[in-house]
């Protein structure tokens, strides 16, 4: 069964850039669609992007003049990186791995605290 | 791009069946097949309940089940039992961007 691990910082200040890792265990990452989504603190799921092994990404529109989605298939990682984050952006951030459209296997999530 | 349109709770008793709605547009629930449903307890991560409308992962009990009519997906879950109460989330894909859009989230109490 597919495992997935995020990490990185709990706190950002205000304009720099969020970066997070996942780290996948118990299958390769070189295959399927390997995607991050967040949470803030009360509410809905939002869904930041993908990409897949192969490289390819897509980005939400609301997001996509501020996210980069990479992989690395030798660690079987995939990294977030975030720039110009605000306290908007504090929120659990998970991530996935997506079949279709479809989130199959979910990380336990990492909240990340935007503040000075 | 908008969120899907999820009430934001319902309530039933055990035993007995409530369904979920979820509206979007013809360019993402209406226009194709790709609605997902997801259940989230507190403090813990989603978990996918219903894929492609319909379809249910390995392990998820036949007690949840998906449909769709027109812009409207819905989620059904009979027998309600005392461990059903969470969140749930509708997802499709969205022809607008190309991309996954979330509704706004429904919180199930089992009274």
């Amino acid at each position: 069964q597919v495992q997935l691990q995020e990490s990185g910082p709990g706190l950002v200040k205000p304009s720099e850039t969020l970066s997070l890792t996942c780290t996948v265990s118990g299958g390769s990452i070189s295959s399927y669609y390997w995607s991050w989504i967040r949470q803030p603190p009360g509410k809905g799921l939002e869904w930041i992007g993908y990409i897949y092994y192969s490289g390819s990404t897509n980005y939400n529109p609301s997001l996509k003049s501020r996210v980069t989605i990479s992989v690395d298939t030798s660690k079987n990682q995939f990294s977030l990186k975030l720039s110009s984050v605000t306290a908007a952006d504090t929120a659990v951030y998970y991530c996935a791995r997506q079949m279709y459209t479809a989130m199959v296997n979910w990380g336990q999530g990492t909240m990340v605290t935007v503040s000075s | 791009q908008s969120a899907l349109t999820q009430p934001a709770s319902v309530s039933g008793s055990p035993g007995q069946s409530i369904t979920i709605s979820c509206t979007g547009t013809s360019s993402d629930v209406g226009g194709y097949n790709y609605v997902s449903w997801y259940q989230q307890h507190p403090g813990k991560a989603p978990k996918l309940m219903i894929y492609e409308v319909s379809n249910r992962p390995s392990g998820v009990s036949n007690r949840f089940s998906g449909s769709k009519s027109g812009n409207t997906a819905s989620l059904t879950i009979s027998g309600l039992q005392a461990e059903d109460e969470a969140d749930y989330y509708c997802s499709s894909y969205t022809s607008s961007s190309t991309s996954v859009v979330f509704g706004g989230g429904t919180k199930l109490t089992v009274l």
